[in-house]
């Protein structure tokens, strides 16, 4: 079956602009998460959707950072006002239930901000 | 202390040798623990879990040290095609329940020919 799919592959974007990423979870899957990984650093939790439960929001590193789930299904992160250091690959995952659940990934967005 | 500390490496290792490296985490809740694998520019994929007992999957073993609060993933015969880097992960407790997984930086091998 179809996996969890994200675009654009690639984003580049000028510092100041606003970027919406969007994540397909697997079809069935109640928990999505968002992390960034920054060249050749580990991943970095940024947030946490399961089923109807409030997120957890813990890991947004400024309050310029958001992200929906609609549906139970599709997410999207947006950025505000994007500074270079935002550059990163964003990575969206889901697992079927709890937390800790196997964890799917999807190939990632690379964001570029110049 | 890092929730999830992994050597980063890189582990030079010869074809067919055995390469072992471990992760330390600090929350002495975790209750369930992983090493997933990432390719260079890939996504990260479940390598194995690691079980109380230790478990094995074909030349991979982990093993769970409660007691020192460390996972081990032990290689056997190592392949060119195991150069990758190792995420430790370990699930993730908040106060407010909703949990994750939190994931190491991870170890670099290098199998070399």
């Amino acid at each position: 079956g179809a996996g969890v799919s994200q675009s654009p592959s690639n984003k580049v974007t000028e510092k100041g602009k606003d970027v919406e990423l969007r994540c397909d979870p697997i079809s069935g899957h109640t928990a999505l998460y968002w992390y960034r990984q920054s060249l050749g650093q580990g991943l970095e939790f940024l947030i946490y959707f399961q089923g109807n439960s409030a997120p957890d929001k813990s890991g947004l590193p400024s309050d310029r950072f958001s992200a929906e789930r609609t549906g139970g299904s599709v997410s999207t992160l947006t950025i505000q006002r994007t500074q270079q250091e935002d550059s990163a690959v964003y990575l969206c995952a889901s697992s079927l239930g709890a937390g800790v659940d196997e964890q799917f990934f999807g190939p990632g967005t690379r964001l570029t901000v110049l | 202390r890092k929730e999830v500390e992994q050597d980063p490496g890189p582990f030079n290792v010869p074809e067919g040798a055995t390469v072992a490296f471990n992760c330390t985490y600090s929350n002495s809740a975790s209750q369930s623990f992983f090493w997933y694998r990432q390719d260079c520019r890939k996504e990260p994929k479940l390598l194995m879990s690691v079980y109380s007992s230790g478990n094995e999957d074909g030349r991979f073993t982990a093993q769970l040290n409660r007691a020192s609060q460390y996972i081990s993933l032990l290689i056997r015969d190592s392949k060119l095609s195991d150069s990758a880097t190792y995420l430790c992960v370990v699930n993730r407790t908040s106060g407010g329940g909703a949990d994750g997984l939190t994931f190491g930086k991870g170890t670099h091998l290098i199998i070399q020919p």
